[in-house]
């Protein structure tokens, strides 16, 4: 299958600041990649879909000034918390697809965001 | 939009018996069923699909049944072994690049 990538697989932060996580298909263009967020114990939710040279689409209840997605190339879409607060700790994960994926969806291997 | 439901939540079976976890969905366009293992920390992984011109698909120990009219499909584990234990999830799309949406998950225990 194709390969996803995402960058970095572990952050640590402190309450108030800005993190950005990336998220490459490494083999195959991805003209649209996802955005989960995955709580403990809990099942993956969608935040927002991105497609390639376009303003992502987010799910209701996902603040997209507090979530800002950029996918500007057909291989890099990211995904930036801004002012992160405790509440925002969770693991984070991208999945991408394409023409040459049919409708699988490959997943990243996912970032642990922890605030503190 | 799409609404979809896993049961159980938990499940524990005796190696070497057959598990089974069934999904409800709502959204009658959707023509795509996934279902994903997931392992603690790990990202999910694809271990069998179904698209919605096909009843059943088998895959060794594995298998996907889906009745569209009702709009359930399950997933069938034969005998199990204790590396089939993890987080196992189901999830419908419409297909093509649409998005995902994920049952709530089933926690699967394999007693050796």
């Amino acid at each position: 299958g194709a390969v996803v990538s995402q960058h970095p697989s572990r952050v640590i932060c402190k309450s108030g600041t800005s993190v950005k996580i990336e998220c490459r298909s490494l083999d195959f263009q991805a003209t649209t990649m996802f955005w989960y967020r995955q709580f403990p114990k809990q099942s993956l939710m969608l935040m927002a879909t991105s497609n390639e040279g376009s303003k992502a689409t987010y799910e209701q209840g996902v603040e997209k000034d507090k979530f800002l997605i950029n996918h500007a190339s057909l291989t890099l879409s990211t995904l930036t918390v801004t002012s992160a607060h405790p509440e925002d700790s969770s693991f984070y994960i991208c999945s991408a697809t394409g023409l040459r994926a049919g409708n699988e969806q490959f997943f990243g291997p996912g970032t642990r965001l922890t605030v503190l | 939009g799409e609404n979809v439901e896993q049961h159980p939540s938990t499940l524990s079976v005796q190696e070497g018996d057959s598990a089974v976890i069934k999904c409800t969905y709502s959204d009658s366009a959707s023509n795509y069923f996934p279902w994903y293992k997931q392992e603690l920390g790990k990202r999910p992984q694809l271990i069998i699909d179904i698209r919605s011109n096909v009843g059943e698909k088998k895959d060794q120990r594995i298998a996907v049944t889906l009745n569209k009219t009702a709009k359930h499909f399950s997933l069938h584990i034969t005998e199990t072994q204790p590396e089939d234990s993890a987080v196992y999830f189901c999830a419908a799309s419409r297909g093509g690049n649409e998005k995902l949406t994920f049952g709530t998950g089933t926690r699967l225990t394999i007693i050796p």
